[in-house]
């Protein structure tokens, strides 16, 4: 059974910095290439951003509201997922989700969500 | 920035059946898939381009031509009564985007 398992959610103020995990099993997260997609309250989805896997570079790419200012990198020895986002906003508050994306197609696995909260 | 439409909400009764659709210019060049999405839960994906996923039932089905795709559930069923979003690509089909989300009420 494959299984995403977000974590560090919490309350920020304005400006400030958070680390979401997401450890993965059930799936060979190395071969994986993986997104982080938020659900902002009262809103539809939003797709934050990808890495794709190290033997296809493991780059990533980003979202237009994010850029610049979130990172998504991964640890295989770990099969864990991290987003750090940096200089928050009031608008990035949501609920975000860990997913598989198969390859700039679909998004076939999804965690539960880790909800983070911006606000003075 | 690219945008996919979706109609805010859409409803029927118990037995009708729902269209829900999806349009966007860069339709006809980009595969759609649908998900479906409960209050408290992840969302589902049911409908990746013409494929329904195993375990989803067959009066959901999924269509497209041109700009618009349209997502059909038959024999409407209180359980089916949820956030629906379709999901497809900018026209560079590197960026994913999503629809605002329909919302699916069975009367």
């Amino acid at each position: 059974e494959v299984q995403l398992v977000e974590s560090g959610g919490g309350l920020v103020k304005p400006g400030g910095s958070l680390r979401l995990s997401c450890t993965v099993s059930g799936l060979t997260f190395r071969h994986a290439w993986m997104s982080w997609v938020r659900q902002v309250p009262g809103k539809g989805l939003e797709w934050v951003g990808r890495i794709r896997s190290k033997t296809e570079g493991g780059t990533s790419d980003y979202g237009t509201p994010v850029k610049g200012r979130f990172t998504i990198s991964r640890d295989d020895s770990k099969s864990t997922l991290y987003l750090e986002m940096n200089s928050l906003k009031s608008e990035d508050t949501g609920v975000y989700y860990c997913t598989r994306e198969d390859g700039y197609d679909y998004f076939e696995y999804w965690g539960q969500g880790s909800l983070v909260t911006v606000s003075s | 920035s690219y945008e996919l439409t979706q109609p805010p909400s859409v409803s029927g009764s118990p037995g009708q059946t729902a269209r829900i659709t999806c349009s966007g210019d860069a339709l006809p060049k980009q595969l759609v898939y649908w998900y479906q999405k409960k209050p408290g839960q992840a969302p589902v994906v049911i409908y990746k381009d013409t494929e329904r996923p195993s375990g989803i039932p067959e009066r959901i089905s999924a269509s497209s031509s041109g700009t618009t795709a349209t997502l059909t559930i038959s024999e409407l069923q209180a359980e089916d009564e949820a956030d629906y979003y379709c999901q497809s690509a900018d026209s560079s089909g590197l960026y994913p985007v999503f629809g605002g989300g329909t919302k699916l009420t069975v009367l």
